[in-house]
């Protein structure tokens, strides 16, 4: 079974640009969650989605958003990019997201904002 | 609170044990998990522990998980090379979301 996958891995842009990210979870799940990864604040929980419906967004300005489609696939949006925006983003899926919260991640696409 | 706690650095000899630490603070997680993240990579998922368990083994893996202390450790038996890397404890709840720790980076020595 193919796993979590992140298309681009790499990405260059410059501040003010928007960057739109996109993940496909593992097949039969339908939990896909967004974390932000930086030195200075390590792993942070973006937002989750399930059955296109955002359950949860973690503590980030509205520049920030995401959608899920009917496949489960999921992209995430940052608009107007600044330079701390510049960080690892992880991807994450799971058959359904809640108790068992078992995420299995995807490699992660690296942005750079300069 | 959502504050996981872990130490920053371990340094072991290759052969010998290797134990991380981890301290969390909500009494609600049901969940807590070890993940590896290697150079350039996302986070492998090693293993997890439901909180009404105290341990755990997974081959050459030990989760130790103390509840009334929310202390949480994860031990590698026979530590080699290849588990040198950066590993996080994490804590989830029913709320959709984990919550991770700052990570550990463990360096295998010859």
């Amino acid at each position: 079974k193919a796993g979590v996958t992140q298309t681009p891995r790499y990405l260059i842009k410059t501040r003010g640009q928007q960057v739109t990210l996109s993940c496909s979870p593992i097949s039969g799940h339908r939990s896909v969650s967004w974390y932000q990864q930086t030195p200075g604040q390590g792993l942070q929980f973006l937002f989750e989605y399930f059955s296109e419906t955002q359950r949860n967004k973690g503590n980030f300005p509205g520049r920030f958003s995401g959608r899920q489609f009917s496949n489960s696939r999921s992209e995430m949006n940052v608009s107007t990019l600044e330079l701390g925006d510049s960080a690892l983003y992880l991807c994450a899926s799971s058959l359904a997201g809640t108790g068992m919260n078992e995420q299995y991640f995807g490699p992660g696409t690296r942005l750079t904002v300069t | 609170g959502e504050d996981v706690e872990q130490s920053l650095f371990l340094s072991v000899r290759e052969g010998d044990s290797s134990v991380i630490n981890c301290t969390y603070t909500d009494s609600s997680s049901t969940y807590l998990y070890w993940y590896k993240q290697e150079p350039g990579a996302g986070l492998q998922l090693l293993t997890y522990i439901f909180s009404n368990m105290d341990m755990k083994q997974d081959q050459r893996l030990t989760v130790l998980l103390n509840k009334k202390d929310k202390h949480l450790s994860l031990r590698i038996a026979d530590t080699q090379t290849g588990d040198s890397a950066i590993y996080f404890c994490a804590e989830g709840r029913n709320d959709y979301k984990l919550s991770f720790g700052a990570g550990t980076t463990v360096t295998v020595r010859a």
